[in-house]
């Protein structure tokens, strides 16, 4: 059964500290691994990652992959109040479409 | 692009009664969409997928008969909870996923069902 854990569960931080968030992964057939962010509604996309060692950067956002070790991390820079979200990692099996999505991450910013 | 509509947004109804849930990909064709629930503080749970034309793939311990899918076109997927009792209060997210993003899925905004 594929299993996908993220890791830690919650964080809280205050404005300003850099974060780490992490995502170990067992994916039959693994093709890539996506990293959503969800506030109140449903989950946006943040970033696919396939290849290994490649940094994928978005603003204070960055993600990488290690297909070897299978693990992900999600790195915030200088965090806001408006990065306070559940951020959830998700693998995907090349063979079919379905995700399977970790429990995610709750994210609280403070002022 | 790759924007997903579910309609509505929410709903309160009593129990014994049906609901339906529309998620439409509004400007791509979804080959596939995929319908989540999602419990509070808890994160998605694959229900089932479904394919353009054919019966959909439930996930072990997904009730068929009592979450019924249809994909009847490229742009639109419904899921009707039958007979919705208060445990069936839940967040249901569609997905979609386009032909040229093989493993890229879109999410529909949910759905909030409170069964009273």
């Amino acid at each position: 059964e594929d299993k996908v854990v993220q890791s830690p569960l919650s964080l809280v931080v205050h404005e300003g500290d850099t974060v780490t968030l992490n995502c170990s992964y067992e994916v039959t057939n693994f093709r890539s691994l996506l990293w959503y962010k969800q506030e109140k509604k449903a989950p946006t996309f943040l970033f696919m990652l396939t290849s290994s060692g490649i940094e994928k950067k978005s603003g204070r956002l960055s993600s990488i992959l290690d297909k070897k070790e299978l693990f992900s991390i999600l790195n915030i820079t200088a965090t806001q109040t408006g990065d306070s979200a559940v951020y959830l990692c998700a693998g995907a099996p090349g063979s079919a479409r379905q995700l399977t999505f970790g429990s995610g991450t709750q994210l609280t910013v403070l002022p | 692009g790759a924007v997903v509509s579910q309609h509505p947004s929410w709903v309160i109804c009593k129990s014994g009664t049906s609901v339906k849930i529309e998620c439409r990909s509004l400007d791509f064709q979804a080959t596939t969409m995929f319908w989540y629930r999602q419990f509070p503080k808890q994160s998605l749970m694959l229900m089932a997928t479904s394919n353009e034309g054919s019966k959909a793939t439930y996930e072990q311990g997904v009730e068929k008969d009592k979450f019924l899918i249809n994909h009847a076109s490229l742009t639109l997927s419904t899921l009707t909870v039958t007979s919705a009792h208060p445990e069936d209060s839940s967040f249901y997210i569609c997905s979609a996923s386009n032909r040229g993003g093989y493993n890229e899925q879109f999410f529909g905004p949910g759905t909030r069902l409170t069964v009273l």
